[in-house]
């Protein structure tokens, strides 16, 4: 099962919106409402911080919203903050009891 | 809250076995919602779901093609935690190795604090 893609990097100002695609296929994004984000900080672990496409476990801010539209998944981060900047990893179900990661993007606040 | 907490040993030799325990509190690993997965993070090969077992009336196990026939996830309701074992690695296994909590399709938290594990001679 190949990786899904993601940009490797983004970027924005505080207080502005960002968003990160991840681009799978009819598999997998685009045949399963089951695609979730992580965020990871240097030296951490992954958190997750969108689930089934556009729901935040508890504690997520609002500001992390979760869409998709055909085979692409998207993240968007509004009125970025400084604590936002981070490695972004999408994930999605693929059928057969398996999940595939994209390979990351790198959200630099400037 | 849940927490998981790993242990293993953070250097492995070529040929050998790799093992690592994850021990969770505050869920049961017998739990009929959650599922307990591995997931491995390399410069390499990103991050990389290795499979998971988990409980409903009776245990089942999901492997990733990449690793089966060499992967094994095991429960240990006594001690409330699972395992994981991966043979005959080679130094393209090294990676930070996690333990996981997933909700039904792969919805994964929390993470345990990973451990590095180099495969070296």
């Amino acid at each position: 099962q190949s990786a899904l893609t993601q940009p490797p990097s983004a970027s924005g100002s505080p207080g502005q919106s960002v968003t990160i695609s991840c681009t799978g296929t009819s598999s997998d994004v685009g045949g399963y409402n089951y695609v979730s984000w992580h965020q990871q900080h240097p030296g951490k672990a992954p958190k997750l911080m969108i689930y089934e496409v556009n729901k935040r476990p508890s504690g997520v801010p609002d500001r992390f919203s979760g869409s998709k539209s055909g085979n692409t998944a998207s993240l968007t981060v509004s009125g970025l903050q400084a604590e936002d900047e981070a490695d972004y990893y999408c994930s999605s179900y693929v059928g057969n009891n398996t999940c595939v990661f994209g390979g990351g993007t790198k959200l630099t606040v400037l | 809250q849940v927490q998981l907490q790993q242990s293993g040993p953070g250097l492995v030799k070529p040929s050998q076995t790799l093992s690592l325990t994850c021990a969770i509190s505050g869920d049961s690993v017998s739990s009929n919602t959650a599922t307990w997965n591995w997931i491995r993070q390399s410069p390499s090969r990103g991050l990389e779901w290795l499979g998971r077992t988990f409980y409903r009336s009776k245990w089942y196990n999901d492997y990733a093609l990449s690793v089966k026939g060499r992967i094994t996830i095991n429960p240990d309701t006594s001690k409330n935690h699972f395992s994981l074992q991966l043979n005959s690695v080679t130094p393209e296994d090294t990676a930070v190795y996690y333990c996981v909590r997933a909700g039904s399709y792969f919805s994964f938290d929390p993470w345990g604090q990973g451990t590095l594990v180099t495969v070296s001679s």
